[in-house]
């Protein structure tokens, strides 16, 4: 149990695009999801929660307009990287969790690389 | 401002032996902690978690240590096994933050046969 899913997981595209991620909680209802960004070598870098139904909540220094995230059932979220930079390559992981417990369930995660 | 610090970025043990990778945090509001193992391209892997209620959670092969007056934890993994080998992180949580996790900068473990 507890798998979630992410698509694609490899993107290539060119500078000004806008790329999607999504995020699937497969065999349980999430009722909040996660998306997290990890450079080489580094942590993982909480970007934004979402909670179903609701406007997601952004962690300081990372625009909301840049990044944009939609979560529109208990089983999807979405992350849309718009007007992508070289900057904005990076490793994009989603999480899902219950409403019952702390634990986040990972998603395998997305390598996006902006050319 | 790294509020959950693992100060070994790596760590060598040999197979059948005790590894034991460290935690530090500095906030003392965090109430529940959880260890993830991770493999290169590829999202964390739950491993085992402890409410700071608690001092000690065993699960097969994997213990976790907490001690909240040194505000320090450890897992402990015995017998070590080289599929063991990979990144671990530590993740903190506290309920006023909705339950976000804090992460660790991790512990690359290698198990050598």
């Amino acid at each position: 149990g507890a798998v979630v899913s992410q698509h694609p997981s490899r993107v290539i595209c060119k500078s000004g695009t806008s790329v999607k991620i999504e995020c699937r909680s497969l065999d349980f209802q999430a009722t909040t999801m996660f998306w997290y960004r990890q450079f080489p070598k580094k942590s993982l870098m909480l970007m934004a929660t979402s909670n179903e139904g609701s406007k997601a909540t952004y962690e300081q220094g990372v625009e909301k307009d840049k990044f944009l995230i939609n979560h529109a059932s208990l089983t999807l979220s979405t992350l849309t990287v718009t007007s992508a930079h070289p900057e904005d390559s990076s490793f994009y992981i989603c999480s899902a969790r219950t409403g019952f417990s702390y634990e986040q369930y990972f998603g395998p995660g997305t390598r996006l690389t902006v050319t | 401002d790294q509020q959950v610090k693992q100060n070994s970025p790596s760590l060598s043990v040999q197979e059948g032996r005790i590894s034991i990778l460290n935690c530090d945090y500095t906030n003392s509001m965090f109430d529940y902690f959880l260890w993830y193992k991770k493999y290169p391209a590829e999202g964390p892997t739950f491993l085992i978690s402890i409410s700071s209620i608690k001092d000690k959670n065993e699960d097969g092969r994997f213990t976790v240590f907490l001690n909240k007056s040194a505000k320090h934890l450890s897992l402990h993994i015995v017998p070590s096994q080289p599929g063991d080998s990979a990144v671990y992180f530590c993740a903190a949580s506290k309920k006023s933050s909705g339950d976000k996790l804090t992460f660790g900068t991790g512990t690359r473990l290698a198990v050598r046969p």
